[in-house]
């Protein structure tokens, strides 16, 4: 069985503020490891994945993650937030039987 | 490339009506297709997925089905839609290998009055 926790269901950020938005994971298998947004009333949009190599991985919109295996961790951060930020992040992970399974979600507030 | 059709964007219906939504994907072939609901305050919940035509699996029991009559197309449907039936549907598409992306839809806003 996975499961993935997402500390926080809200984060509040300042404009060119650091985004961090944690995740934790378990799973019996080595995991593959997604970050999507949702922004209001739209599907989901893929913002990076882990599945091998290098643990530290670059997506979208200047977001990146980093694969911890020791602590079960996949935690996103962007550096400086923008206003366009502002949206709903999940992170998710998929091992055996091509399903994922989605942590609750944090809503991101950026403050100007 | 690829790209993946809902409709109807939203939908109003009456407790006890009947439901069928419909996902459609374009520019690939024999993708496996999954429907999930979003519920306020409860996150994504994974319905219904399919790795090819006629074959589906049902994670949550409720009074919702799922069919996939041919193999780009993915229909939700109910017989009596029920309050705790309201949510926002989204069907998603994958290559196949627990690796690859997991590609979304627009969703369905459905409301049950």
């Amino acid at each position: 069985a996975q499961s993935v926790t997402q500390l926080g269901s809200h984060v509040s950020v300042s404009e060119g503020a650091l985004v961090l938005l944690r995740c934790n994971y378990s799973s019996s298998v080595p995991p593959y490891l997604f970050w999507y947004v949702q922004y209001p009333n739209q599907g989901l949009q893929l913002l990076l994945k882990y599945t091998t190599g290098a643990t530290l991985v670059k997506g979208i919109n200047g977001f990146e993650a980093e694969f911890k295996k020791s602590e079960t961790s996949f935690h996103l951060t962007k550096p400086s937030a923008h206003m366009s930020d502002a949206a709903e992040y999940f992170c998710a992970v998929s091992a055996a039987g091509n399903k994922l399974t989605f942590g609750g979600g944090t809503r991101v507030l950026v403050k100007p | 490339s690829q790209t993946i059709h809902q409709w109807p964007a939203t939908l109003v219906q009456p407790v006890g009506s009947p439901l069928s939504l419909e996902c459609t994907v374009e520019g690939t072939s024999n993708p496996n297709l999954y429907w999930y609901r979003q519920a306020a305050g409860r996150g994504l919940q994974l319905l219904f997925y399919s790795v090819g035509i006629g074959q589906i699996s049902s994670e949550v029991p409720q009074n919702l089905s799922a069919s996939r009559p041919q193999d780009r197309q993915f229909i939700l449907s109910s017989k009596k839609l029920l309050l705790s039936d309201s949510g926002f549907y989204l069907c998603a598409w994958a290559a196949g290998t627990s690796a690859d992306t997991q590609y979304f839809g627009p969703g369905t806003r459905l409301t049950v009055l």
